[in-house]
């Protein structure tokens, strides 16, 4: 049972390259999300998907545009990479809605440097 | 904004002693609350979740809530150096959105 599965999990990127993040569940899941966390800071919400079909706002979207493809992947793409994106990714998921009190289930993480 | 707040630390407990982690919250609508453990390096991974008033105990777990004071707390018993890790305070909103905070280093003194 992989879970929640991240691509790529390292990645350099030069200011002003754009990429996408991968991020796949193979639980059934409902929610998806991605988070970023830099030393210090715990981990902030960029953007989440309630649903397929759905995706909102969190914390720090700007710089950001997210894809929830289907019910499995949700991608996170960066359109023009500064250093202040410089971070790890952490894809999750829950099966629920949070608001029904369902836990997280994290990815391994990227670990993205722009330089 | 809202905002949930936790001691940075670095929180220095000797081994077999009680570890006190601590969290407060800013949204009074805010309805469930988590504990999360990070290693260094690794992804985290929830240790208690606690929806009412009072304990919830889970082996050497307790985790305390009360809304009223818009707080919450992980005691962690028998302290061992495997405990010795990040702990990440996080709460929901109604809106669906699961808030974390910046996280207490835990360190367990052998």
């Amino acid at each position: 049972n992989a879970g929640v599965t991240q691509t790529p999990k390292f990645q350099v990127l030069k200011t002003g390259q754009s990429m996408t993040l991968q991020c796949a569940q193979d639980m059934n899941h409902n929610s998806m999300y991605w988070y970023r966390q830099d030393p210090g800071m715990g981990l902030r919400l960029i953007y989440y998907s309630a649903s397929e079909g759905t995706t909102d706002k969190g914390e720090v979207p700007n710089g950001y545009n997210v894809s929830r493809l289907n019910k499995r992947e949700f991608s996170l793409r960066l359109e023009s990479a500064a250093p202040s994106q410089t971070s790890v990714y952490f894809c999750a998921s829950s099966e629920f809605r949070a608001a029904t009190n369902e836990k997280l289930f994290f990815g391994s993480g990227t670990q993205l440097s722009v330089l | 904004q809202k905002e949930v707040e936790q001691n940075s630390g670095p929180l220095s407990v000797p081994e077999g002693a009680i570890a006190s982690l601590n969290c407060t919250y800013s949204d009074r609508v805010s309805q469930s609350f988590f504990w999360y453990r990070q290693y260094s390096g690794k992804s985290p991974e929830l240790i208690m979740s606690i929806y009412s008033n009072g304990d919830k105990e889970d082996g050497r777990f307790t985790a305390q809530l009360n809304k009223a004071s818009q707080y919450v707390s992980l005691l962690i018993r028998d302290s061992q150096p495997s405990d010795s890790a990040t702990y990440l305070c996080a709460v929901n909103n109604p809106d669906d959105k699961i808030i974390f905070g910046k996280g207490t280093r835990l360190h367990i003194l052998p």
